[in-house]
């Protein structure tokens, strides 16, 4: 029930494509899944994130879209840059138990090509 | 840079032998956090501190391993009698706030 199951393990996408990656989870008591991206040799770094009570969120070319009823969210990259390529983690947590144990998914690497 | 640092960046032992990694959270971070992540996987909570008070401990912390945050500050990780197994990276995080924690760059420990 603490799993936070992510999908695809990579991804390779055109540059000005869209990248999707979709992540769903068990826990109703998660209330907040950040988006984290990692790049070779450095540790995550929070890109975006969504509480459960709205259904999208932007930031840039960075969109999550959240499906509470399905337990389901995914990211959106518009315009995918050849920059973009990096692992991308979701993840989530229950703030209203002090949010330090933060679940995360598997990851998905990210090719965007030339 | 005011960031969250990690010491040292790689750590090349033999099995069996101790470890100990440190981190320096971002200075008025209240709440610092540590985190395992094997090859192709995502960061694993180990545990996590609130000022000096070391308030939850995954199960994965066997009773090998053990963390201090003396004065609330930085953050020492220790691994005793250390096995193959243990070779991974290990992030260490800090916040202000529950929810927006911020990363070092990870110590790289290969166990031989």
């Amino acid at each position: 029930q603490q799993q936070v199951k992510q999908s695809p393990q990579s991804l390779i996408v055109q540059k000005g494509g869209i990248s999707i990656i979709n992540c769903a989870y068990e826990n109703t008591a998660f209330d907040y899944f950040p988006w984290y991206q990692q790049f070779p040799g450095k540790g995550p770094a929070l890109l975006i994130a969504i509480r459960p009570d709205v259904s999208e969120k932007k930031e840039g070319r960075f969109t999550i879209s959240f499906n509470k009823s399905a337990k389901q969210f995914s990211l959106h990259i518009m315009d995918s840059q050849p920059g973009d390529s990096a692992t991308y983690f979701c993840a989530a947590s229950s703030l209203d138990t002090g949010g330090f144990k933060t679940i995360f998914g598997a990851g998905t690497r990210l090719f965007v090509k030339a | 840079d005011t960031g969250v640092s990690q010491n040292p960046r790689h750590k090349i032992t033999k099995r069996g032998q101790n470890v100990t990694f440190r981190c320096d959270p971002i200075s008025e971070h209240n709440r610092l956090y540590w985190y395992r992540q094997t090859l192709g996987q995502g960061p694993e909570f180990l545990t996590y501190f609130q000022n000096e008070a070391q308030l939850e401990k995954s199960r994965l912390l066997s009773d090998r391993f053990s963390a201090e945050r003396p004065k609330g500050s930085f953050s020492t990780l220790e691994i005793q009698r250390t096995e193959q197994g243990d070779s991974a990276m290990y992030l260490c995080a800090s916040s202000v706030r529950e929810n927006e924690q911020f990363f070092g760059p990870g110590t790289r420990l290969t166990v031989l």
